[in-house]
């Protein structure tokens, strides 16, 4: 089993942009057997898969229609990661962020990271 | 979008006693498709059971899932220590994953 390494800031104003990326190691982004997910958890929203990135001879991306209009997930192949970027924040989107391989189900998860948003 | 619903939203046990965990869908599903977590707090959920009964990679067998169609179990047979910790179900269909909103097993 690979593991993953999640980085970025803590700390947003409203209207900002996240931006988060994960580290593969034991396995590359760009393997046909998995996807790559971005997943937050909050209490008022719980577990709530956001979007993923996936490989099958050309790249491919799912979103979930909540976020849908505000988020791009990346593969980097120089650097065997993925990265969410979810333009203008809210307060709503303070959570604690995960990324995830898996395919139906989510095989392993990164550490998670919280991101605040507040003025 | 399938929902799930888990029930109870607590349970109250013993060490040594046995857990169930009920996961309902909003309509009927693939089984292939019903994993379910645990989550300790402070950690990342960990996979337990994927295809509704197949349990992952090192998960004790203690841990059992079943189910099919819209209703599913996670049953703990014998709760040690570090099982009580809160519990989710995860389905997927048609590019869209979903969770419940969990189940805590706390000890009495």
């Amino acid at each position: 089993q690979g593991q993953l390494q999640l980085s970025g800031p803590g700390l947003l104003k409203p209207s900002q942009t996240l931006s988060l990326t994960c580290a593969i190691s034991g396995e590359s982004v760009s393997s046909e057997g998995a996807s790559w997910f971005w997943i937050r958890q909050s209490p008022s929203r719980g577990l709530e898969w956001l979007g993923r990135t996936y490989y099958r001879s050309k790249w491919y991306n799912d979103y979930a229609v909540s976020v849908k209009s505000r988020i791009t997930v990346n593969p980097d192949t120089s650097k065997n990661q993925f990265s969410l970027q979810l333009n203008f924040v809210t307060p709503e989107d303070t959570a604690l962020y995960y990324c995830a391989r898996g395919n139906y189900h989510f095989d392993y998860w990164g550490q998670g990271t919280l991101v605040t948003v507040s003025s | 979008e399938i929902v799930l619903t888990q029930s109870p939203g607590t349970l109250s046990l013993s060490p040594g006693e046995r857990a169930t965990l009920s996961c309902r869908a909003s309509q009927s599903m693939s089984s292939t498709h019903l994993a379910w977590y645990q989550q300790r707090p402070g950690q990342a959920p960990r996979l337990l059971i994927y295809g509704a009964s197949s349990r992952a990679t090192g998960i004790p067998d203690r841990f059992s899932g079943s189910g099919s169609g819209t209703d599913f179990t996670l049953t703990i047979s014998r709760l040690e220590p570090e099982d009580f910790a809160l519990y989710y179900c995860q389905q997927y269909y048609s590019s869209s994953w979903t969770f419940g909103q969990g189940t805590k097993v706390e000890i009495k």
